[in-house]
This record gives structure tokens, sequence and C-alpha cells, in this order.
């Protein structure tokens, strides 16, 4: 089973503080990292799929970089805003066998 | 477009009653197919997936099975309940190779 751990679990902010999560996974048989943004009530959809090593992607005030050689992605949100509210998901896939592993999630709450 | 498919949205069942939940998707063909549970207070734990129909694979031992009977149905099954596979069900599915996964509307699962 593959391990896809993410930190911290949960994350309390208020609205305007920028706030950033990690992603660590496997460095063998890498073939892609996604990110999802998972809200309440609704199913997650995804924010961001990176595949080489040093990508950096950015969607408004949500960026994300990648390290594949260290096992490693970081998520951040630059003036989080209470929209922002969600669970931010992680998700390692394998080419070899097509597997998508999540990890476990950090749930994060923008207050005003 | 593509779209995806889960019922039923909710279910009660009693304990030793069999399960049938059932994902198709539309708009696209071979699909990679993919049956995850989020357990209370914890994230997405990779049940099944598969890259055809008839190949499933299996992550963790458990009172589940899979079938994938047609290219785009994807069935998740048991025989008995247990209490312990009351959760949140999500179907998914992405195309061959590391592009993001689209979701299902989830089945809420509750064995009593």
């Amino acid at each position: 089973i593959l391990n896809v751990e993410q930190s911290p679990q949960s994350l309390h902010v208020q609205e305007g503080d920028s706030t950033n999560f990690t992603c660590s996974f496997p460095s063998s048989n890498f073939y892609a990292l996604h990110w999802y943004r998972w809200e309440t009530a609704k199913s997650p959809e995804a924010l961001f799929v990176m595949t080489l090593n040093g990508d950096e992607k950015k969607k408004g005030r949500i960026s994300a970089t990648l390290n594949t050689k260290e096992g490693y992605s970081y998520l951040y949100i630059k003036g989080s805003q209470p929209e922002d509210s969600a669970t931010y998901l992680c998700a390692f896939y394998t080419g070899t066998a097509s597997k998508l592993t999540f990890g476990t999630g950090t749930r994060l709450q923008v207050t005003l | 477009s593509q779209t995806i498919h889960q019922w039923p949205a909710t279910l009660v069942q009693p304990v030793g009653s069999p399960l049938s939940l059932e994902c198709t998707v539309e708009g696209t063909s071979n699909p990679n197919l993919y049956w995850y549970r989020q357990a209370a207070g914890r994230g997405l734990q990779l049940l099944f997936y598969s890259v055809g129909i008839g190949q499933i694979s299996s992550e963790v031992p458990q009172n589940l099975s899979a079938s994938r009977p047609q290219d785009r149905q994807f069935i998740l099954s048991s025989k008995k309940l247990l209490l312990s596979d009351s959760g949140f069900y999500l179907c998914a599915w992405t195309r061959q190779g590391a592009t993001e996964a689209f979701f299902g509307q989830g089945t809420r699962l509750t064995v009593v």
C-alpha cells in the first residue's frame, strides 16, 4: 500500500492569511501528482495535475510546487478567503499501474 | 461532454445484507475506474481500480468486491455487510494516463 501523507491534518486561519500544506509521496514509480479541493456536500474537483520535477502551477490565489526527487509537493493559498474553506487532497498516480492513491487531506477553515 | 453517474445517493442496510453500488461513465471510452471510501474522519481510501473490462485490482483485503462487466460500468458489491462497511463511497474515472479524476456524487452507506 502506497503511503501518501499530508500535513497538517487541519488548519484554521483568518481571512487574509496566507497558508501552505504539504504532501509527501514515494519518490519511486512516479507518474503524476494531483491536487483536489473537496467542499462539503460536493465531489472533489481537480486543482492541478503535475508531472515534471520542478513543476509550478498557479490558479488565481492558489499555487503548487513539485519535487519528485525528494517526494513532496506544496500547495499555497495566498490571502485566504472564507470560500477557500474545504479539504485539500493530494493524490499520487503511478503510471505503470494507473493507480491513483489519495492522501488523508488537509481540512482548511478560513474565518472572518 | 463526459459525465459520471453513481447511485444510490444514500443507503441504509442491515448487517448481513448484500450490497450493490453502481457507477457508469458517459461520453468517453476505455476509462480507468476507481472506487474509494471515506471512513469517518479519514481521507479517501482506494478500494478497487480497473483499467479495462474484467480487470480489477484490489487494494485492501475486505468484505467488498468489484466488477466491471462493461467498459463504462463499475460495480461495488458485498455478499454480507458489516457495521465497519459504513461510510461514504465515491466512484471516479480518469482517461488513460495521468489526467485528473472526475468523481460521482457519492453514496452514503449506513449499516445498522
